[in-house]
């Protein structure tokens, strides 16, 4: 199986600051990676495809970047709606693994 | 509009059975992969299984093989997830998902809201 292993695990930061969460798989996975991003009591919701792609309706301060085996998610100038769990996923070959998370919280 | 209802999460017994359900409306389940996918009580996402618009291939996570089955009933438009010999570590909140698999890439662009199964004598 591929492992992906996912840095940092928490994060504070505050509402107009920008972060970076990476993602790292454990064999080269072209560009087959997605991001989640998870609030509390709901089911995630896709925010990046194919490592770069936004996805339909995702405010364009979100970003992915990356090929075969590291990855990142930008986000430029915080809002207050961006504190959330993200996760990444590979979809190269299942199982469809995803990260442990990283936990965004507002400082 | 898409959308994705799970059901039948409950209470059982280590040992026990129980089959989720995922009615799925605005689209035609034939058309995409869909898959499970779970959450336990503060944890990550766990891929769970994967099947095929034609239904010509499943997959599964090696933790539950043997155990669960993905299944569909077309007419219905209703993807199931029938798990047996559960154990505590199944104890999770349920997802089904929908892939698009657009030009050989997968992604899960519409979930469902979850249903909860919580094994526990």
């Amino acid at each position: 199986d591929i492992q992906m292993t996912q840095s940092p695990f928490s994060l504070s930061a505050s509402v107009g600051d920008r972060v970076t969460i990476t993602c790292r798989a454990s064999q080269s996975i072209r560009n087959h990676l997605n991001w989640y991003q998870q609030k509390p009591g709901k089911a995630p919701e896709v925010l990046i495809s194919a490592a770069s792609n936004l996805q339909y309706g995702v405010p364009s301060r979100f970003s992915g970047s990356g090929s075969g085996t590291d990855f990142s998610l930008t986000i430029t100038s915080l809002q207050p709606e961006d504190f959330a769990t993200y996760y990444c996923q590979q979809s190269y070959d299942v199982p469809y693994t995803f990260g442990q998370g990283s936990k965004l919280e507002i400082k | 509009e898409v959308q994705l209802v799970e059901s039948g999460g409950a209470l059982v017994q280590p040992g026990g059975s129980l089959r989720l359900s995922c009615a799925a409306s605005g689209f035609t389940l034939t058309n995409y992969y869909m898959h499970w996918v779970r959450q336990a009580p503060g944890k990550g996402l766990e891929w769970v299984s994967r099947i095929k618009g034609d239904g010509g291939s499943i997959n599964y996570a090696d933790s539950v093989k043997g155990r669960f089955t993905v299944s569909r009933d077309n007419a219905k438009n209703t993807l199931y997830l029938r798990m047996n010999t559960l154990r505590v570590e199944d104890t999770a909140v349920y997802y089904c998902a929908r892939d698009p698999d657009f030009g050989g890439y997968s992604d899960f662009d519409f979930w469902g809201q979850g249903t909860l199964v919580t094994v526990s004598s």
